[in-house]
């Protein structure tokens, strides 16, 4: 059973927009929260986290909205630019959990930025 | 000299080779990760090092060994390996094991014929 869930595969946005990437996940254990984003053939780069004592993280054109009770959380990007075009996984853990507090990702969005 | 660096970028190999993947990190990291990632799957944790001892082994087939010399080197032997495991492997390090937040490579991208 995913814990981390990202449903929507892929998302299109016009240049200079908004864009929003969605998270859910299940375990309510969980109290720190990254997004990390991956262009083809490189690793993931780290963008942006937030623990669960904070309801937003700002940086930059980045920025991260968690939501406790609902279980979710979200990154906003902008304005959206073209370069913003890649996969951005989501990931949760529990901080301090040692070696059971690793990250879990979900399966990532495709975001496509139009000029 | 980039965070974290992984060797070779790109490898093909038959199912009866033997190869090593290499990975380093220049971030003074206490702890390393091997992950693969396939086609449309979330990124799955192979194996987790803290200062230079497995901690975790997420019931990884015995045809993939790590090896962890030191706190900045970490390798991953693969020998009769199958077609399936055909996918990107990604080593990562973090300040401290677990939870924090972790830094990737590049990545290796394997092709097993």
């Amino acid at each position: 059973d995913q814990q981390v869930k990202q449903n929507s595969p892929s998302l299109s946005v016009q240049e200079g927009r908004i864009s929003i990437l969605n998270c859910d996940y299940t375990n309510s254990m969980f109290d720190y929260f990254l997004w990390y984003k991956k262009y083809p053939a490189e690793g993931p780069t780290f963008l942006i986290s937030i623990s669960s004592i904070k309801d937003k993280n700002e940086d930059g054109r980045f920025t991260v909205f968690l939501n406790k009770s609902a279980k979710h959380l979200s990154l906003h990007i902008v304005p959206s630019q073209p370069g913003d075009s890649a996969v951005y996984f989501c990931a949760a853990s529990q901080f301090y959990g040692g070696s059971q507090g690793n990250l879990i990702f979900g399966k990532g969005t495709k975001l496509s930025v139009k000029p | 000299e980039t965070g974290v660096t992984q060797t070779p970028r790109h490898l093909v190999m038959g199912m009866t080779n033997k190869k090593s993947l290499k990975c380093e990190q220049h971030l003074g990291h206490n702890a390393m990760y091997w992950y693969k990632q396939s086609a449309k799957k979330p990124l799955e944790l192979m194996f987790v090092y803290s200062l230079e001892e497995r901690v975790e082994n997420n019931s990884v087939p015995s045809r993939f060994s790590p090896e962890c010399p030191n706190s900045s080197h970490l390798f991953l032997h693969l020998h009769t390996l199958q077609p399936e495991d055909s996918a990107l492997y990604l080593c990562a390090s973090s300040q401290v094991v677990g939870g924090d937040t972790q830094y990737f490579g590049p990545g290796t991208r394997l092709t097993v014929l």
